[in-house]
């Protein structure tokens, strides 16, 4: 059972907008930390794809949108397209365990 | 181009010991955290823990304190991931990551072990 809540699983057609939530507590996300998203696509490592909640490093196509409101995190990609297809996960820092943690990812399938 | 190189694939027996490690390059080493992150096969990511190679400051996530050790060689650039006894599960994916903008906003190849008898 991760700390973060992820939604196992999401899917859209191309073109077509989906959003990922990350789901923490008082600890976490709920005290004020930063979220983090990374995106892993089949066999390769994760990479960042969204940094301290909302800022895209060089190179990430603004297709992709993070946001925090209280005790959660979305990810949102609009224009979806089938290079997208991968596994998402958002990560935060949390007092109780005094460390970095993970959610469990989302897998996104492209129709 | 900042980059970060693991040691290659293991494959090792129950109870044997284990050191990878993770290269870092064209940043300043000593001023950023590395951290490790296991990925075991077909699950999600797991975050080990971290190290401050300047004085070697070490936090782990108390899942793994006391399972591994992480530890830095400032000379050459590296930090390690080892283990004194291997269990078969810890068989796994490891990939080493610099904190940055975000706890990991750099990552390695992946290093992947194996134990099996």
């Amino acid at each position: 059972q991760s700390v973060l809540t992820q939604p196992p699983s999401v899917s859209g057609a191309p073109g077509q907008r989906v959003t990922i939530s990350c789901t923490g507590s008082s600890s976490n996300i709920g005290a004020g930390y930063d979220v983090h998203w990374y995106q892993q696509l089949p066999g390769t490592a994760p990479k960042l794809l969204m940094y301290s909640n909302s800022n895209r490093p060089s190179g990430v196509p603004d297709r992709f949108s993070g946001s925090k409101s209280g005790t959660s995190a979305s990810l949102a990609i609009t224009g979806l397209q089938a290079e997208d297809e991968a596994d998402y996960y958002c990560q935060s820092y949390d007092s109780s365990l005094s460390g970095s943690v993970f959610g469990g990812g989302t897998k996104l399938t492209v129709l | 181009e900042v980059q970060l190189v693991q040691s290659g694939a293991e494959v090792r027996k129950p109870g044997e010991s284990l050191k990878i490690s993770c290269k870092g390059s064209g940043y300043s080493f000593t001023t950023y955290w590395t951290g490790w992150v296991r990925q075991m096969p077909g699950k999600g990511l797991e975050w080990m823990g971290i190290i401050y190679p300047g004085d070697s400051d070490t936090r782990y996530s108390p899942s793994f304190q006391g399972q591994v050790t992480i530890s830095a060689d400032k000379s050459i650039s590296t930090t390690y991931l080892q283990w004194s006894s291997l269990k078969a599960s810890d068989t796994a994916m490891y990939y080493c990551t610099r904190r940055g903008n975000s706890d990991a906003d750099y990552w390695g190849q992946g290093t992947l072990v194996t134990v099996s008898s």
